[in-house]
């Protein structure tokens, strides 16, 4: 059972390129979500989404566009990556009935924009 | 909307002494309240959460936290802390209202340097 898998898990773009970062689960969950980590910032989210087929913004949600056209599966895009997007991005998924905020993290992707 | 405010950035604390870091929320209601560590390069683990009934919450690791509801807090306490528990620790307040749908709001973090 793997959990959650954040693929990549390092990645550096140049200013103005794009890319998708993969969330996959395994564990059935109907929520998943984005966050950012920055050094002081804690983890913010970015967008979320409590089922296939649906998205919602964030606290943070600028520059991000998502999908969650499969129920395990939660891809975050940036189509014009910015120096300001460097950030550790995690994903996690929850939602099982009865155990609210069951959530499983992602071990993090790394990005850095130059 | 929600917030939570952790005030030590770092606490540096000797091995075998016991730990307190401090979690304050701001919240219309008592929300759900977790408190999650995050060792380098590693996501996040659940140590505890509090949603309801007794307000000492007994966690992994030999962690516990208090809810204070009368000061908005959700304090994370260990009686004597090993090397192994110098990381990243982050408090969190979920609404209780949607199930959990809507997410976590994270405070800033607090570093625990363990001195040997």
């Amino acid at each position: 059972n793997a959990g959650v898998t954040q693929t990549p898990k390092f990645r550096v773009l140049k200013t103005g390129q794009s890319m998708t970062l993969l969330c996959a689960q395994d564990m059935n969950h109907e929520y998943m979500y984005w966050y950012r980590q920055d050094p002081g910032m804690g983890l913010r989210l970015i967008h979320y989404s409590v089922g296939e087929g649906t998205t919602a913004k964030g606290e943070v949600p600028d520059g991000y566009n998502v999908s969650r056209l499969k129920k395990q599966n939660f891809l975050l895009g940036l189509e014009s990556a910015a120096p300001s997007q460097t950030s550790v991005y995690f994903c996690a998924s929850g939602g099982i009935s009865g155990d609210y905020y069951g959530y499983t993290f992602g071990s993090g992707t790394r990005l850095t924009v130059v | 909307a929600q917030s939570v405010t952790q005030p030590d950035i770092h606490i540096t604390v000797s091995e075998g002494a016991s730990l307190e870091l401090r979690c304050n929320y701001s919240y219309g209601a008592t929300p759900y309240l977790f408190w999650y560590v995050q060792s380098p390069g590693q996501g996040l683990q659940l140590l505890l959460k509090y949603f309801s009934g007794d307000t000492l919450v007994q966690g992994i690791k030999g962690f516990e936290a208090e809810f204070k509801r009368s000061q908005s807090s959700f304090n994370l306490r260990k009686p004597s802390v090993h090397w192994s528990d110098a990381a990243e620790y982050f408090c969190a307040v979920g609404a209780r209202s949607g199930g959990g749908a809507d997410g976590l709001t994270f405070g800033k973090g607090t570093h625990l340097i363990i001195q040997p």
